[in-house]
């Protein structure tokens, strides 16, 4: 069964740094999302991406923030100076179907974000 | 924008007993709503999903009702398993995002 995949699954970096968090979406996916998930408490949405362009964003996804789509199947994120409260999980998912045929959203296992 | 509520954030019920979670939506644009099942440490996993064309949706011992009306959504699980112990978060789409609850925390005591 198509997974979405997430590298790293931990990465622990010193306040200010920049950090690049990986994802390949599901091969035939065409919109893409990151979520985040602070510790003990709900998914939040951060971003999502269709058509080579950021669709929609939400107030956390600042000017620190940045997505790429750099080839056919990787997706990042890009935190330019991290802060201790992006501490996080954070969730790459796909889906395949968009706004007029709601689609299944697949995540992937998360990369853990820890900042010193 | 959305706002998805969920209650209660807590649950424990004994082994065969059934676990009932709420959540309501604020926008009646809303038009899709999923259950993500979140293990201990894992990603989230969609269980079940209803569209706002469908009022009741099973399967197995999973079941989800919707009310477009009142703007609210429940997931209701029948003889329950202790494997069914972990945060379970509804959504609601709207547009391309993706709005979830908070979550709830079931314990299925054996």
């Amino acid at each position: 069964e198509p997974e979405v995949t997430q590298t790293p699954s931990h990465q622990v970096t010193q306040m200010g740094q920049e950090v690049i968090l990986r994802c390949v979406p599901i091969s035939n996916h065409l919109y893409f999302y990151w979520y985040r998930q602070i510790l003990g408490q709900k998914v939040e949405f951060l971003v999502s991406f269709y058509n080579n362009e950021i669709s929609e964003k939400s107030e956390i996804f600042d000017d620190q923030f940045s997505v790429e789509r750099p080839d056919g199947s990787n997706f990042t994120l890009k935190i330019r100076s991290t802060k201790l409260e992006d501490s996080a999980m954070y969730f790459c998912a796909s889906s395949e179907a968009g706004t007029a045929n709601t689609g299944e959203l697949f995540f992937g296992e998360g990369s853990r974000l820890t900042v010193l | 924008g959305e706002n998805v509520e969920q209650h209660p954030s807590t649950l424990s019920v004994q082994e065969g007993d059934s676990a009932v979670i709420k959540c309501t939506y604020s926008d009646s644009a809303s038009n899709y709503f999923p259950w993500y099942k979140q293990e201990l440490g894992k990603r989230p996993q969609l269980i079940i999903d209803i569209r706002s064309n469908v009022g009741e949706k099973k399967d197995q011992r999973i079941a989800v009702t919707l009310n477009k009306t009142a703007k609210h959504f429940s997931l209701h699980i029948t003889e329950t398993q202790p494997e069914d112990s972990a945060v379970y978060f509804c959504a609601a789409q709207r547009g391309d995002q993706f709005y979830f609850g908070t979550g709830t925390s079931l314990t299925v005591i054996p």
